[in-house]
């Protein structure tokens, strides 16, 4: 079945870089696209940006110049990196799969930004 | 960007209401518009796409409608269960866009 589950550290200090992975299961990165949004404590959901199945990548204007999103097909991880972090940057983070819409959504991963 | 502004913040309701959440669009999204639902601690779950189209295992008292920029989600006979936040999101477009969100409250 499809599954896709979302690691990385919990916390970073202010201005270090973000690394976290989604691991997928269930389905191939070369069929389908695979996305990151993030919610902050209390709020709605932000999307990031996209990497598609055939590799090229979109991303919001509001994280484009410090986010970059790739992957390894051949362990089925797709890798979200984004430096520069401020406190402001304290969500949770999901992976979800992308065909059109998202019909299968890690269980997120909380990434608080604090010294 | 699209801007898609999403209404009300939240809503309280007796089990057995209706009730509707609107969502409009700072342009035509085609009727490119996804409904998902939140409960705390949870990822969001698909609960329609294309404006009104269930997703399997979507209870028939959800539906949703609309077309050009104005777009509508209800639950006819709300239940316990459907207590929970609820996003709609454009996909005509990139940037990809949510709605702020309508949680949904026990009256």
């Amino acid at each position: 079945q499809v599954q896709l589950k979302e690691s990385g550290p919990g916390l970073v200090q202010p201005s270090q870089t973000l690394s976290l992975t989604c691991t997928v299961s269930g389905f191939s990165l070369s069929s389908y696209g695979v996305i990151w949004v993030r919610q902050p404590p209390g709020k709605g959901l932000e999307w990031m940006g996209v990497l598609w199945g055939d590799g090229n990548t979109n991303y919001n204007s509001l994280f484009k110049s410090r986010m970059s999103i790739t992957r390894d097909t051949s362990r089925s991880q797709v890798f979200l990196k984004m430096n520069n972090l401020q406190t402001e940057d304290t969500a949770m983070y999901f992976c979800a799969r992308e065909l059109w819409v998202y019909d299968y959504w890690g269980q997120g991963v909380m990434v608080t930004v604090s010294a | 960007d699209i801007q898609m502004t999403q209404s009300p913040p939240s809503l309280s309701a007796s089990l057995g209401d209706k009730v509707t959440i609107t969502c409009q669009a700072s342009q035509n999204t085609k009727n490119y518009i996804a409904w998902y639902q939140q409960k705390p601690g949870k990822a969001p779950r698909l609960l329609i796409r294309f404006t009104s189209t269930l997703e399997s295992g979507t209870p028939s008292r959800f539906s949703g409608s609309g077309s050009g920029r104005d777009y509508s989600f209800s639950i006819s006979n709300v239940e316990s269960e459907d207590i929970a936040s609820y996003y709609c999101l454009q996909y005509v477009d990139l940037p990809r866009t949510f709605g702020g969100g309508t949680k949904l409250e026990l009256k």
